[in-house]
């Protein structure tokens, strides 16, 4: 069963650029689309976006270029990259492996906090 | 982006309960929906993919149905481990969106 565990810094401040990395185990990395999702503190879930291994990428059109998805083979690990952060994007964020179409949550997800 | 709206926002209900919660779309979405349920402080757990199909190691008290824009997740006999928020999400187009959430809660 492939398992995920997201990393990054739980605080960054306001205009920054947010960086969070997530381990695959128990798969590869080559073989899935990969996801990132998140979920401001009692609020529903956002789809921020999804790589597959051979670069292909969609992201939401909401966040107005402001984020970048790269996948690692050498360390099994996938990133999301956030620039120009504000309060709006504090939240828990996600990493999931993506298939056909729907998600797979792997992890227990990483809180990101925006804050001087 | 297709809008995804589910309802109720919250239902009450008792064990042993049958329950529907409703997810609509903006606009036809065929069959590509997933339900998840998530419990506080958790990720989101996969019920159904494909509007009907279970995943593997789902309670078969759970189904889902419908196609186009108008679909329902059902819980025919609620148990104590249901109770929790649940998401549906429309991967007809990017960008794959989701519902706001139902909220079920134990009358």
């Amino acid at each position: 069963q492939v398992q995920l565990l997201e990393s990054g810094p739980g605080l960054i401040k306001p205009s920054e650029t947010l960086s969070l990395t997530c381990t695959v185990s128990g798969g590869s990395v080559s073989n899935y689309y990969w996801s990132w999702i998140r979920q401001p503190a009692g609020k529903g879930l956002e789809w921020i976006g999804r790589i597959f291994i051979r670069g292909s990428t969609n992201y939401n059109p909401s966040l107005k270029g402001r984020v970048t998805m790269s996948v690692d083979t050498s360390k099994n690990q996938f990133s999301l990259r956030l620039s120009s952060v504000t309060a709006a994007d504090t939240a828990v964020y996600y990493c999931a492996r993506g298939t056909s179409g729907w998600d797979v949550f792997g992890g227990q997800g990483t809180l990101v906090t925006v804050s001087s | 982006d297709i809008q995804m709206t589910q309802s109720p926002s919250t239902l009450s209900a008792s064990v042993g309960d049958r329950v529907t919660i409703t997810c609509r779309a903006s606009q036809s979405i065929s069959s590509w929906l997933a339900w998840y349920q998530q419990k506080p402080g958790q990720a989101p757990d996969l019920l159904i993919y494909k509007a009907s199909n279970l995943e593997s190691g789902v309670p078969s008290r759970f189904s889902g149905s419908g196609s186009g824009t108008e679909f329902t997740l059902t819980i025919s006999s609620l148990q104590p481990d249901d109770f929790a928020t649940y998401f549906c999400q429309q991967y007809h187009s990017y960008p794959h969106t989701f519902g706001q959430g139902t909220k079920l809660d134990i009358q």
